[in-house]
């Protein structure tokens, strides 16, 4: 079955960086798309970032562009997210989620549990 | 950026009642709309995509509709294993974004 695993969440200082992995397995990761989304304290879900199954595209919400690095390791069948310059608004918890076909425009048909991430000084 | 505006933000019904979430987009997305459940603590599982295809496994109580740039979820015959809160997301193109969740609650 598909497995979604997320770690590197924690606390960390406005400015500062942290960067997410998200382990997989069950399915050819090579053939999907992957994303990121979030989803703050009591509130709603946010998209983040998404790759390309090919990994030619990158796509970015507004609010971490220039912030937030997606990218992933095919042999490891991994999937990260650098984020820097951390701000108070970032906390949430980071959910990784395949996409439901290899193209950047799909919708997330498998989530992992989270993991959390808590900017504040 | 396109907008999608969820209505209502919340409602309470009865189980056996008939349910209706509306979503509704600042331009025009195609049938490019999904539907999401997420139950108290739970991580989100995708109900609906391309408007009104149900994923693997939903029940057949689920159904999405489109008209426009409206789409509707509607949730026949309320189950108390349908409490939780719904999102829809746009997805034809980047930024993939959300609406803003209808949370269901059995009165």
């Amino acid at each position: 079955q598909v497995t979604l695993v997320e770690s590197g969440g924690g606390l960390v200082p406005p400015g500062r960086s942290l960067r997410l992995t998200c382990a997989t397995s069950g399915f050819t990761f090579m053939t999907y798309a992957m994303h990121w989304a979030r989803q703050a304290p009591g509130k709603g879900l946010e998209w983040v970032a998404v790759l390309s199954s090919d990994g030619r595209e990158t796509f970015y919400a507004d609010s971490v562009k220039g912030r937030f690095t997606i990218s992933r390791d095919t042999s490891k069948n991994a999937l990260y997210l650098q984020m820097d310059s951390l701000r108070p608004d970032d906390t949430a918890l980071y959910h990784c989620v395949r996409g439901g076909s290899p193209f950047s425009s799909s919708p997330g048909d498998n989530w992992g549990q989270g993991t959390l991430v808590s900017v504040s000084s | 950026d396109i907008q999608m505006t969820q209505s209502p933000s919340s409602l309470s019904a009865s189980v056996g009642d008939r349910v209706t979430i509306t979503c509704r987009a600042s331009q025009v997305i195609g049938d490019y709309l999904a539907w999401y459940q997420q139950k108290p603590g739970k991580v989100p599982k995708l109900l609906i995509y391309v408007a009104s295809t149900l994923q693997s496994g939903v029940p057949s109580r689920f159904r999405g509709t489109r008209s426009g740039t409206d789409f509707t979820l509607t949730i026949t015959n309320l189950q108390p294993e349908d409490v939780g809160t719904y999102y829809c997301q746009k997805y034809n193109s980047a930024p993939l974004t959300f609406g803003g969740g209808t949370t269901v609650e059995i009165k």
